[in-house]
């Protein structure tokens, strides 16, 4: 049963902690997204990777990072220098080439007080 | 600067009649896009798409019109039915609107 996966559902954090999140997908697609969403807001690219041991900053990469060790897998660590950690952050991937529609994981709630 | 926009947060229609959700974009570079479907807490799921060389591309009841010179885009949703009641985001591909909330009412 091919997907996405994103653990944990909700993750609560003190604020000067770094917290990484966890990004699987088995439907061997090369390229996987990282989006932050926040209320009354659209979905906003933070990080994507086109292929294994490269990625690309979106458009508010500051505060992140990421790896792409594996094809499967796009960890994204929400680090102390993110000024607004707290988000509904969403993996995606897709097969590349001519397709652009993305598949999308459950999301992951990320509370930090 | 939002370069994919959705000016109308939510939107209400008799089950049975047309939905019409709207996208403006301002980039003339973008070629393709998308429609996605969101329930809470969820992840968005595909809906549809078209390219920039189509101007209208249609999938059962779903259908999306491309108006490259507006640089606007709209899904249209007919007939409607509750279950379509969610929220709607237009991307190109990695550029999302705010999205329309769709209220679909029996």
């Amino acid at each position: 049963d091919g997907g996405i996966t994103q653990s944990p559902k909700y993750l609560f954090r003190k604020e000067g902690q770094n917290v990484t999140l966890s990004c699987e997908q088995n439907l061997n697609h090369d390229a996987m997204y990282w989006y932050r969403q926040d209320p009354g807001q659209g979905l906003r690219l933070i990080y994507y990777s086109q292929i294994v041991n490269d990625f690309q900053k979106g458009d508010i990469a500051e505060g992140y990072s990421v790896s792409r060790e594996k094809k499967e897998s796009f960890p994204l660590t929400v680090t102390s220098a993110q000024k607004n950690p707290t988000a509904f952050y969403l993996c995606a991937s897709s097969d590349g080439g001519t397709r652009y529609e993305q598949y999308f994981g459950p999301g992951t709630r990320l509370t930090v007080t | 600067d939002q370069q994919v926009k959705q000016n109308s947060p939510s939107l209400s229609v008799q089950e049975g009649r047309i939905s019409i959700l709207n996208c403006d974009y301002t980039n003339s570079m973008f070629d393709y896009f998308l429609w996605y479907k969101k329930y809470p807490a969820e992840g968005p799921t595909f809906l549809i798409s078209i390219s920039s060389i189509k101007d209208k591309n249609e999938d059962g009841r779903f259908t999306v019109f491309l108006n490259k010179s507006a640089k606007h885009l709209s899904l249209h949703i007919v007939p409607s039915q509750p279950g379509d009641s969610a929220v709607y985001f237009c991307a190109a591909p990695a550029y999302f609107g705010t999205g329309t909330s769709l209220t679909v009412i029996p």
